[in-house]
């Protein structure tokens, strides 16, 4: 069963505006990832957070994460054409083997 | 520059034909994965590997098995591929740690049953 549910399923805005997604899970986690997905293509990895942590920065990426509420955000600042893409967080906890996905939120920067 | 290669980026097969997805992975890593894609229902595991001849059913095995004879290739087997297997099935593989590590992913195999 899939672990993480992004919300909202899809997100259009302008350029230059902040994206946020947000991502819900079920089950105790010792981490959880956002992975992008340009379309038609593989998922390339964006940011990791552990479950000891509450928020990570990496360049225009923002990921805040709160285990009372099992849930997670991705910011995205200053959005581009180029960050038109679809985005999933992912769960790793128990066994740390298995590598679980959300459904996905697709965002669309318009120029 | 690391890298996660499918042999196929597209395929077409005919029902009932044993389809073999190969995967092969150039970072020694423990860790490979078989995903499948559709639309709608987001990337849904069908099997894991954690170390050589070791395997994990996924959330949705049914129709697949895997092998993985070596560390750096696992191999998806359709044993009769049927028309609701058309899907995007995308290979992942990553480090072995106990607080996780992240996953790099192949371009993706395209496969339409016909």
């Amino acid at each position: 069963s899939q672990q993480g549910e992004e919300d909202p399923q899809a997100l259009s805005i302008q350029e230059g505006e902040n994206a946020t997604m947000n991502c819900s899970y079920k089950t105790s986690i010792n981490n959880l990832q956002w992975y992008r997905q340009n379309s038609g293509r593989g998922l390339v990895h964006l940011i990791l957070i552990r479950s000891n942590e509450r928020e990570k920065h990496s360049g225009r990426l923002r990921v805040t994460l709160d285990t009372s509420k099992k849930s997670s955000s991705l910011l995205i600042t200053a959005s581009r054409a180029a960050d038109t893409a679809s985005y999933f967080c992912a769960t790793g906890g128990g066994s740390n083997y298995k590598l679980t996905f959300g459904k996905g939120t697709l965002l669309t920067v318009n120029p | 520059d690391v890298k996660v290669t499918q042999s196929s980026r597209y395929l077409v097969k005919r029902t009932g034909e044993k389809v073999f997805l190969e995967c092969v992975q150039d970072m020694d890593h423990e860790n490979m994965f078989w995903y499948r894609q559709d639309p709608g229902l987001g990337l849904r595991l069908i099997y894991f590997s954690y170390d050589v001849k070791m395997k994990e059913k996924g959330d949705i095995p049914e129709g697949y098995s895997v092998s993985r004879e070596k560390k750096e290739r696992f191999s998806l087997i359709l044993e009769s591929a049927s028309t609701n297997q058309t899907s995007m099935y995308l290979c992942a593989s990553r480090t072995g740690s106990s607080v996780g590590t992240e996953a790099f992913f192949g371009q993706g195999t395209r496969l339409t049953v016909v």
